[in-house]
C-alpha cells in the first residue's frame, strides 16, 4: 500500500526566511506521480507542482522549488524569501498507476502547517 | 474557466438525519472526486467517477453513503442517517482523464459539516 510522511506538522519562520517542507513516501510501483497542494485557510486545495517518477530534475517555480529524490523517497519542496501569504497548510500527495477506467488515485500525507509572521 | 462548484458551503445537522451535497465539475473534467477531510488531516477518498460510472468507491462506508452522477456531470454525496464522526469538510475535485497520463485534481472549496 502506499504512503506519505509528512512528518512537520507545524513551521514558523520570520517572513523573508527560506523554508523547507519535507515529504517521504512509500509505493511499490516504479511509475508513480507525486504532488503538492496548498490549502489556505479559505480551503480549497490549490495545485502546485505534479511530478512522475522518472523525471527527476529538481524545478523551480519563482520562488518555489522541489527536490525530488527517488534515492531517499523524498519530494522536498523549498519557498523561498518566505511571505505571510504563503501561510498555509501544505499537502504532499502520491498517485499511483492509472485506475482501470481512467483517473487516478491520490493519497494525501497529513500535511504541514506554515505560518510565516512579520 | 470556472473552477469546480460545491454547495452548500456549511451544513449543521443533528445525528440520525440526513444530508445532501452537490459538485459542479471543471466543464470537460471526466473524472469526477468526493474525498472527506477530518480536522487534521489530509483528504481521504470516498468515491472516483469516471463519466457516470465507479472507478473506485472502496473507502466509501455504503451502509450509510452513497453518491451518484447520473448524466457524468454534476454529482451529488449523500449521507443518511448521519452519525458524529462524519463531521468533516468534503471536497469534490475533478481532473481529465487519460490513458497514459496522470493529471492533478483541481478541487471545490468544500461542503464542512458538523453533526451535533
Amino acid at each position: 500500500a502506499q504512503k506519505v510522511t509528512q512528518a512537520q506538522t507545524e513551521i514558523s519562520v520570520v517572513e523573508k526566511e527560506d523554508v523547507t517542507l519535507d515529504c517521504v513516501y512509500e509505493t511499490r510501483d516504479t511509475t508513480y506521480y507525486l504532488f503538492w497542494y496548498k490549502q489556505p485557510p479559505s480551503g480549497e486545495l490549490v495545485f502546485l507542482i505534479r511530478r512522475n517518477s522518472f523525471d527527476e530534475q529538481n524545478e523551480i517555480s519563482g520562488r518555489y522549488s522541489w527536490n525530488f529524490q527517488k534515492s531517499t523517497s523524498s519530494f522536498n519542496f523549498t519557498i523561498t524569501a518566505s511571505q505571510v501569504v504563503d501561510s498555509a497548510v501544505y499537502f504532499c500527495a502520491l498517485s499511483e498507476s492509472i485506475l482501470t477506467g481512467g483517473g487516478n488515485k491520490l493519497t494525501f500525507g497529513t500535511g504541514t502547517q506554515l505560518k510565516v509572521e512579520l | 474557466e470556472a473552477g469546480v462548484a460545491q454547495s452548500p458551503r456549511y451544513k449543521i445537522i443533528e445525528k440520525r438525519q440526513s444530508v445532501a451535497f452537490w459538485c459542479n465539475p471543471i466543464s470537460g473534467h471526466a473524472t469526477l472526486y468526493w474525498y472527506q477531510q477530518i480536522l487534521g488531516q489530509g483528504p481521504k477518498l470516498l468515491i472516483q467517477f469516471q463519466n457516470n460510472g465507479v472507478v473506485d468507491d472502496s473507502q466509501l462506508p455504503k451502509d450509510r453513503f452513497s453518491a451518484e452522477r447520473l448524466k457524468g456531470v454534476d454529482s451529488t454525496l449523500k449521507i443518511q442517517p448521519a452519525k458524529l464522526e462524519d463531521s468533516a469538510v468534503y471536497l469534490c475535485a475533478s481532473s481529465l482523464s487519460g490513458i497514459s497520463r496522470v493529471y492533478e485534481q483541481y478541487f471545490g472549496p468544500g461542503t464542512r459539516l458538523t453533526v451535533t
